[in-house]
C-alpha cells in the first residue's frame, strides 16, 4: 500500500515549456486535490476532484489544467510554464466512503518545480 | 470566505519546554479543524483533528480543543522533543461537499537539545 505517490520528484523547466505532474493513490479515495506551497503562503488549492471524471477550480487555478480520467490518478498540467509557477506541488486524496475517514487528507511527498 | 490565521514563526524552544501555537479561524457554519505537520523534505501528515465544538483532538502528546466561542484551535504540547521540529499547519474543512482544506501559513518549530 503505497498511499499517495507523485511523479516526478523534481523538475526544471524553461519559461514556455509544458509538463504534466502525475498523482496516484491506491486507497480507493473519491476526492483528490492539487496544492502549491510557497514560502510564507502555506498551501493553496489549485484544482480538485470529487470523483472520476470531475474537476473543479480551487483558489489559484490560473495557468493550470487537470484531468481525472481514472479514479486513482489526478494529473496537473502546465501548458506554458512561467517563473511564478516555481513552487512545491502537493497532491492529496481523501474519503474512501468510511465516515471516520471523511475529511482527512493524505498527502504525497511533493514535486519541486523550478521554472527558469 | 473562510480563513485560518496562525501564529507567525519561527518558534525556537529547548527540549522539554511547553509549546503553544495559536490558531484562529473565520468560517460560516461549523467547520472541522485540523493540525497537520510537515517534517523536513516530506509531505503533510495529519496530526490531530476535531469535528465539533468542545472536541479535543490529541496525538503524540499534542492536544488542541475546538473553541467555538473564541473561534480558536490552539496546539499545545507539554514537553517538546527534538524530533518535534517541523512546520505545523492549522486548517479547516469547508462544509460544501468538496471537503476542501483551507490552511494557515504554517509555523516552523525548532527544538534544540
Amino acid at each position: 500500500n503505497a498511499g499517495v505517490t507523485q511523479t516526478p520528484k523534481f523538475r526544471v523547466l524553461k519559461t514556455g515549456q509544458s509538463m504534466t505532474l502525475l498523482c496516484a493513490q491506491d486507497m480507493n479515495h473519491e476526492y483528490m486535490y492539487w496544492y502549491r506551497q510557497d514560502p510564507g503562503m502555506g498551501l493553496r488549492l489549485i484544482h480538485y476532484s470529487v470523483g472520476e471524471g470531475t474537476t473543479a477550480k480551487g483558489e489559484v487555478p490560473d495557468g493550470y489544467n487537470v484531468s481525472r480520467l481514472k479514479k486513482q490518478n489526478f494529473l496537473l498540467g502546465l501548458e506554458s510554464a512561467a517563473p511564478s509557477q516555481t513552487s512545491v506541488y502537493f497532491c492529496a486524496s481523501s474519503y474512501s466512503g468510511l465516515a471516520q475517514q471523511l475529511e482527512t487528507q493524505y498527502f504525497g511527498p511533493g514535486t519541486r518545480l523550478l521554472v527558469l | 470566505g473562510n480563513s485560518v490565521t496562525q501564529m507567525e514563526g519561527p518558534v525556537t524552544l529547548s527540549e522539554e519546554a511547553f509549546l503553544t501555537i495559536n490558531c484562529t479561524y473565520t468560517a460560516t457554519g461549523y467547520p472541522s479543524l485540523f493540525w497537520y505537520v510537515q517534517y523536513p523534505g516530506e509531505g503533510l501528515q495529519l496530526l490531530l483533528k476535531a469535528t465539533k465544538a468542545d472536541d479535543k483532538g490529541s496525538n503524540k502528546g499534542f492536544e488542541a480543543t475546538y473553541r467555538k466561542e473564541t473561534t480558536s484551535f490552539h496546539l499545545e504540547k507539554g514537553s517538546v522533543q527534538v524530533s518535534d521540529s517541523a512546520v505545523y499547519f492549522c486548517a479547516l474543512s469547508e462544509k460544501d461537499g468538496s471537503e476542501k482544506l483551507v490552511f494557515g501559513k504554517g509555523t516552523k518549530l525548532t527544538v534544540n537539545p
